[in-house]
């Protein structure tokens, strides 16, 4: 089955504590990407890749980190959380960026940053 | 800079009732525009995309949506509203340039009454 994985689904961290949120696609796509989702806000893109070890940031990349080193996984890394980060996070992937192409989406880490 | 505008953050129906939820999008280049529905603790799911084949788009569930660029709007809407139905919806737009993310409306929550 077509899907992205994260992990964790929930998270309770406290602040400074290094964290990561694991994503994973099965589907060969090139153009992964991650959000986070406020109340009010809608979705804003944090950092995107379009390739292995391609990597940039997107709307909101402040106090997170990404890497890529195969095309499959794409993790987002929290080096000192702070409360403001508490948040919906989803990550996405696409065959590509450009036009029409459909964005698939994970399920979701649910993370409070205490 | 592309951006989108959804009007009404709750819309409530009635089971049967016709659903309309507004979407009008800003875009300097024609846009490629995007509906996805949220279930609850659910990634996102796309629900149509406008491909600029035909103005009046089918999508899963019933929806449609009516590209119309003399007003810039994409609205979707349901002939005939179900409980299962209820959900958050989200309007898109691709943006421009490099970045290739997807620029999202803050959300219409749908409830259904029965």
């Amino acid at each position: 089955e077509a899907q992205v994985t994260q992990n964790p689904r929930y998270l309770i961290t406290v602040t400074g504590k290094k964290l990561t949120v694991t994503c994973s696609q099965n589907m060969n796509h090139e153009y992964m990407s991650w959000y986070r989702q406020d109340p009010g806000l809608g979705l804003r893109q944090i950092y995107y890749s379009m390739n292995v070890e391609v990597t940039d940031k997107g709307d909101v990349p402040e106090g997170y980190k990404v890497s890529r080193k195969e095309k499959r996984n794409f993790p987002l890394i929290l080096e000192s959380p702070s409360p403001n980060q508490t948040s919906l996070y989803f990550c996405a992937s696409s065959p590509d960026r450009v036009g029409n192409t459909e964005a698939f989406f994970g399920q979701g880490t649910r993370l409070t940053v205490v | 800079a592309q951006s989108v505008t959804q009007l009404g953050s709750h819309v409530s129906v009635s089971e049967g009732a016709l659903v309309l939820l507004r979407c009008n999008y800003s875009s300097s280049v024609p846009p490629y525009l995007f509906w996805y529905v949220q279930y609850p603790n659910q990634g996102l799911q796309l629900l149509l995309k406008y491909t600029s084949a035909a103005t009046l788009v089918k999508g899963i569930n019933g929806f449609e949506a009516e590209f119309k660029k003399s007003e810039t709007s994409f609205h979707l809407t349901k002939p005939s509203a179900h409980m299962s139905d209820a959900a958050e919806y989200f309007c898109a737009v691709k943006g421009g340039g490099s970045q290739g993310n997807l620029i999202f409306g803050k959300g219409t929550k749908l409830s259904v009454k029965p």
